[in-house]
């Protein structure tokens, strides 16, 4: 079956410009994360939806960034007006029920700021 | 504040020999801890977990996991090692204390198995 899938896999964008991340979870999953991996870091926690509920964004490092789901299933993070500490790679997973189950992973999508 | 520490960024291993790749957490409450592998161009995988019950867990490739409450530690094992467990391996906790969803990553740990 179908994993989750990310896109666009790599995105450069200029200092300034707004990005939007996308992610599609394996179909049924209630539970949905973001996370941001710098390089030579493990995952660091964005943001967590239960559903199309956003019920915990303790990791968002700025009000530049939003996420959001409306529908419960595809996944939007975006990140307003860009700055050079944004490059990294963010990754999006799901999980079947609450938090406690093990999450899948997608590959990620590796952004670079100039 | 809840965290994960694993203190070896590299373990060196011969093929056959048993490995231990270390983690220790500090959180409020009890703790759901896992571990995740991440293979060279590829995404992280779920390897094994520990939420309640029996301090020894099993996953998979043959990796297991040791619960020590008193030591705060969550220590990934495999008692014969294969040139194919080479890869980056992430331990994580969820603080259960908090009535967050976070899940904590630590930095990770690079596994050599030598032939």
């Amino acid at each position: 079956g179908a994993g989750v899938s990310q896109s666009p896999r790599y995105k450069v964008a200029k200092r300034g410009q707004d990005v939007a991340l996308r992610c599609d979870p394996i179909s049924g999953h209630v539970s949905l994360f973001w996370y941001q991996q710098a390089l030579g870091q493990g995952p660091e926690f964005l943001t967590y939806f239960q559903n199309e509920a956003q019920l915990d964004k303790s990791g968002l490092p700025s009000d530049r960034f939003f996420a959001e789901r409306p529908e419960g299933s595809v996944s939007t993070l975006k990140i307003q007006r860009t700055q050079q500490e944004d490059s990294a790679v963010y990754l999006c997973a799901s999980s079947v029920g609450d938090s406690h189950n093990e999450q899948f992973f997608g590959p990620g999508t590796r952004l670079t700021v100039l | 504040a809840q965290s994960v520490a694993q203190p070896e960024d590299q373990v060196n291993v011969a093929e056959g020999n048993p490995l231990t790749v270390k983690c220790t957490y500090s959180v409020s409450g009890n703790p759901y801890l896992f571990w995740y592998v991440q293979y060279p161009n590829r995404g992280l995988q779920f390897l094994l977990k520990y939420i309640t019950g029996d301090n020894l867990v099993k996953g998979s490739y043959g990796f297991e996991a040791e619960f020590n409450k008193s030591q705060t530690s969550f220590h990934l094992k495999k008692p014969s090692a294969l040139v194919s467990d080479s890869a980056l391996y992430f331990c994580a906790v969820r603080d259960m204390g908090t009535g967050g969803f976070k899940t904590i990553f630590g930095a990770g740990t690079r596994l050599f198995v030598k032939a």
